[in-house]
């Protein structure tokens, strides 16, 4: 079954400073990776997601790499905020698995003002 | 005009009982899931279920069966409860058709066995 290691476990940024955060994953079948913001107490949130057709994707102060030939893929935020303060989570998910995502061990970013 | 809800948001029991968590999505999709969350924050697929197959990770205890009495639902239901078992666990959704699309997350239950 596929496997997702997710890095940094935690991170401690600057408000204003860039946050990368990396992960890699082991079954070539994967196409699908979402990136999951998960606030206290609360469902983890989408946030950005990247097909496999696909190398990199941008939305504001987000964006996401896609390196399928070294499976792995990564999160940027620029310009960090407190409110992006929150654990994130990657995860991989192909059709022939039912969809089902795989996650990450999780990152907690802390944005420090 | 929650899109994925679950009740309860907490539930505390004792070993040996027997509960059920519910989850509803609004959102048309044809695929529910249900994730169990430890307390290092690890979250693991349990089940995929849509009107056609269920999906069941090995890992899952055979005491953990899903429930869906309409497209609508996914209930969570969990015999002879464990200590193992406290966790929180959260309902999702998405619509598959013919391929990988995003999931939507409900608020998690937190489930305490005592």
């Amino acid at each position: 079954g596929e496997n997702v290691e997710q890095h940094p476990s935690t991170l401690s940024v600057q408000e204003g400073d860039s946050a990368v955060i990396k992960c890699t994953y082991s079954d070539s079948a994967s196409n699908y990776f979402p990136w999951y913001k998960q606030e206290l107490g609360k469902g983890p949130q989408l946030i950005i997601d990247i097909r496999s057709n696909v190398g990199e994707k941008k939305d504001q102060r987000i964006a996401v790499t896609l390196n399928k030939t070294a499976k792995h893929f990564s999160l940027h935020i620029t310009e960090t905020q407190p409110e992006d303060s929150a654990v994130y989570f990657c995860a991989a998910s192909s059709w022939n698995a039912g969809n089902m995502l795989t996650f990450g061990g999780g990152t907690r970013l802390m944005v420090k003002p | 005009d929650t899109a994925v809800s679950q009740t309860p948001k907490y539930l505390v029991t004792q070993m040996g009982n027997d509960k059920s968590i519910k989850c509803e999505q609004n959102l048309g999709h044809d695929t529910m899931y249900w994730y169990k969350q430890d307390s290092k924050k690890f979250l693991k697929i349990m089940f995929s279920y849509n009107n056609k197959e269920l999906i069941i990770n090995e890992t899952v205890p055979n005491r953990f069966s899903p429930k869906s009495p309409d497209k609508a639902h996914l209930n969570l239901h969990i015999n002879s409860l464990e200590l193992g078992d406290s966790a929180v666990y959260f309902c999702a959704s998405s619509q598959t058709s013919g391929s990988v699309s995003e999931q939507f997350f409900g608020p998690g239950t937190r489930l305490t066995v005592l």
